[in-house]
């Protein structure tokens, strides 16, 4: 099982660039989360999606993010235009439907915006 | 008030000694409970989940206590390799919502 994949493991922006981070979940897994984490706020869940669908994305900071999940096996979060403020360590996570079995996390995309 | 709290730490603390944390949660109705470790730099990783009746795994013991709403996590005879952050999870509906974690440092 090659877990979680996220890609790029690092990535560093200029302000106002348009970053695109990418992810491909465990195979099987119906659930799909992105974090972002700071020291300063922790793990912060932005976005999760049930059978490729958003379910709750009250989490996304403002409209300078978008994420989508064209397939199963694939999913994007998007910042347009990337600002200092965004640099953090962002996560995906899978899992099976529900809480009961915990989240497998990515490796993370280690985001500089500057 | 957050969701999940913790104490952040650091915990320092000798090689073979026994260290505890506790974490509290928010919600009542909440049912999934977890204990991740996020080392230096890395993904979170699934430590253990934590039953009602309380549970082991080799020198690490959770416990649940529902009344009072928190979750503890018993680490004996600590080794070098125990130093990480320990994140107390809990779910909210339909998610899992992650405290900020706590520091151990174990140190020869």
């Amino acid at each position: 099982d090659a877990g979680v994949i996220q890609s790029p493991r690092h990535e560093v922006t200029e302000m106002g660039q348009e970053v695109t981070l990418r992810c491909k979940p465990i195979s099987g897994h119906n659930s799909l989360f992105w974090y972002r984490q700071t020291m300063m706020r922790g793990l912060e869940l932005l976005i999760y999606f049930n059978n490729n669908v958003p379910i709750d994305d009250s989490g996304m900071p403002e409209d300078r993010f978008s994420a989508k999940m064209p397939n199963a096996s694939f999913s994007t979060l998007k910042i347009q235009p990337s600002e200092p403020r965004d640099s953090a360590v962002y996560f995906c996570a899978s899992s099976f439907p529900g809480t009961g079995s915990g989240y497998t996390f990515g490796s993370g995309t280690r985001l500089t915006v500057v | 008030r957050k969701e999940v709290e913790q104490d952040p730490g650091p915990f320092n603390v000798p090689e073979g000694a026994t260290v505890a944390f506790n974490c509290t949660y928010s919600n009542s109705a909440s049912q999934s409970f977890f204990w991740y470790r996020q080392d230096c730099r890395k993904e979170p990783k699934l430590l253990m989940s934590v039953y009602s009746s309380g549970n082991e795994d080799g020198r690490f013991t959770a416990q649940l206590n529902r009344a009072s709403q928190y979750i503890s996590l018993l680490i004996r005879d600590s080794k070098l390799s125990d130093s990480a952050t320990y994140l107390c999870v809990v779910n909210s509906g339909n998610k899992l919502v992650f405290g900020a974690g706590t520091i151990l440092r174990v140190k020869s």
